[in-house]
């Protein structure tokens, strides 16, 4: 079984600019989370998606949006890059989106915005 | 509005020494409470949970409803158990996790 994937691992970004970042789910799951860590931090809750719907939104403005396919991979969106957005993001996959599901995460993409 | 604190940054102890890692959140309602933890270079992968009830690598955490604490505890901490423990908190029936600051967790040998 493979574990959930992330790319790309680092990122340079200038503020103003758009990002996206990418997410492979583990085999077999069908729900995807992404979270904000911001250094010294614990991650922060974005959104998440159930099979190609988000289902669940935290404090974010609108300018993070994200996508699920049809194959359960997913990507992450940032538009107006400010330089705050700097961060790890971290994906996440479980298998349905069901009380005590585990997630499984992802290394992270270390994203820096100049 | 739930919420994770985590009040110690940073946990040092001597190999073999109890630990406890603490965890207080604020919640009204029912909650799922988790661990998670990430040894360095590693992914954050989850630890418990308060469900399952279970004792994982020597770890126990008992949710405190009055207290509303859910405390990270190992009787004869190992080397191989530094790395950065996070407490979350899943309110029931929502899927917005809430997670706490992290705690470092050194043990010298």
């Amino acid at each position: 079984e493979t574990g959930v994937t992330q790319s790309p691992t680092h990122l340079i970004k200038t503020r103003g600019q758009q990002v996206t970042l990418r997410c492979s789910s583990q085999s077999g799951h069908n729900t995807v989370s992404w979270y904000q860590q911001a250094l010294g931090q614990g991650p922060q809750f974005i959104f998440q998606y159930y099979r190609e719907e988000e289902n669940g939104r935290g404090n974010f403005p609108p300018r993070f949006s994200g996508l699920q396919f049809p194959n359960y991979s997913s990507e992450l969106n940032v538009n107006a890059l400010e330089l705050d957005d700097s961060a790890l993001y971290l994906c996440a996959s479980s298998s349905g989106d069901r009380v005590g599901a585990e997630a499984f995460f992802g290394q992270g993409t270390r994203l820096t915005v100049v | 509005a739930q919420r994770v604190t985590q009040p110690e940054k940073l946990l040092s102890v001597f190999k073999g020494a109890p630990v406890e890692l603490k965890c207080n959140y604020s919640y009204s309602g029912s909650p799922e409470l988790f661990w998670y933890v990430q040894y360095s270079r590693q992914r954050l992968q989850l630890l418990l949970r308060h469900i399952s009830r279970e004792s994982i690598k020597g770890f126990t955490a008992d949710l405190n409803k009055g207290e509303t604490s859910f405390h990270l505890k190992k009787p004869f901490a190992q080397e191989e158990d530094s790395a950065m423990y996070y407490c979350a908190l899943r309110s029931g029936g929502s899927y917005i996790p809430t997670f706490g600051r992290g705690t470092s967790l050194i043990v010298h040998p």
